[in-house]
């Protein structure tokens, strides 16, 4: 069984500072999703990332697929309040349709 | 990518009794899939629904706990039945997004149903 190791699992942070969350396996992924939810709604796609080494920027989000397409990470530079949430890495397995969800980290951004 | 209407949002149950859950999206979609999130944690299959069969259904998670229908290609529900307090939990819906382009793959998520078994 696939499984994908999030950390940390909660983190809370100042407005301004800069924070990564690491998303981690054992196996190869096709591609990873990185998603975001907010209190009472579903996860929402930020990004997904699908070639080794890849780095993809989303405002002050950047992304990066391992080489070996094995873990990933998610940079936040200089937090808002705005990014609080619960953060989701989703690996896509090698070879099938089926999709394997870390345990999340939830960042508090303060004020 | 697809807009998913999820009903209902939140409901508060009877332990014994069963809930029913319904999920439209507003386009045509070959599988729906059913998770079940528990607060601040992250997401657990449930099962894959596909229109015109019986869903998959997922290690833990059996077919007279959870029946699943699926009449058409933008419907889907969900029951849990027989509810305990264990129960209580987020259910969400989803669908896939299939872009021509891989770099867009993604899932499409319905805004949960959240569940409190008394």
């Amino acid at each position: 069984t696939q499984l994908l190791e999030q950390s940390p699992q909660f983190l809370s942070i100042q407005e301004g500072e800069n924070l990564t969350v690491y998303c981690n396996s054992s196996s190869v992924f096709s591609s990873l999703q990185w998603y975001r939810q907010e209190p009472g709604e579903g996860p929402v796609l930020l990004v997904t990332v699908v070639t080794g080494g890849e780095v993809k920027k989303l405002k002050r989000l950047t992304f990066q697929f391992g080489d070996a397409r094995k873990d990933s990470s998610l940079h936040i530079t200089a937090a808002q309040p705005g990014d609080t949430g619960l953060y989701l890495c989703a690996g896509a397995q090698a070879g099938g349709f089926k999709t394997i969800f870390g345990a999340g980290t939830r960042l508090f951004v303060k004020a | 990518s697809a807009v998913i209407s999820q009903k209902p949002s939140r409901d508060i149950c009877q332990r014994g009794t069963s809930l029913t859950i319904q999920c439209q999206v507003d386009s045509q979609v070959t599988m729906m899939f059913w998770y079940r999130q528990q607060p601040g944690q992250s997401l657990t299959l449930i099962a894959t629904a596909n229109q015109g069969s019986e869903a998959t259904y997922e290690s833990g998670f059996v077919i007279d706990k959870f029946p699943i229908s699926r009449p058409n290609l933008t419907f889907s529900t969900l029951t849990v039945s027989n509810m305990s307090p264990e129960d209580s939990s987020i259910y969400l819906c989803s669908v896939e997004d299939l872009p021509s382009i891989r770099a867009n793959y993604g899932y499409t998520f319905g805004s949960g149903t959240r569940l409190t078994v008394v």
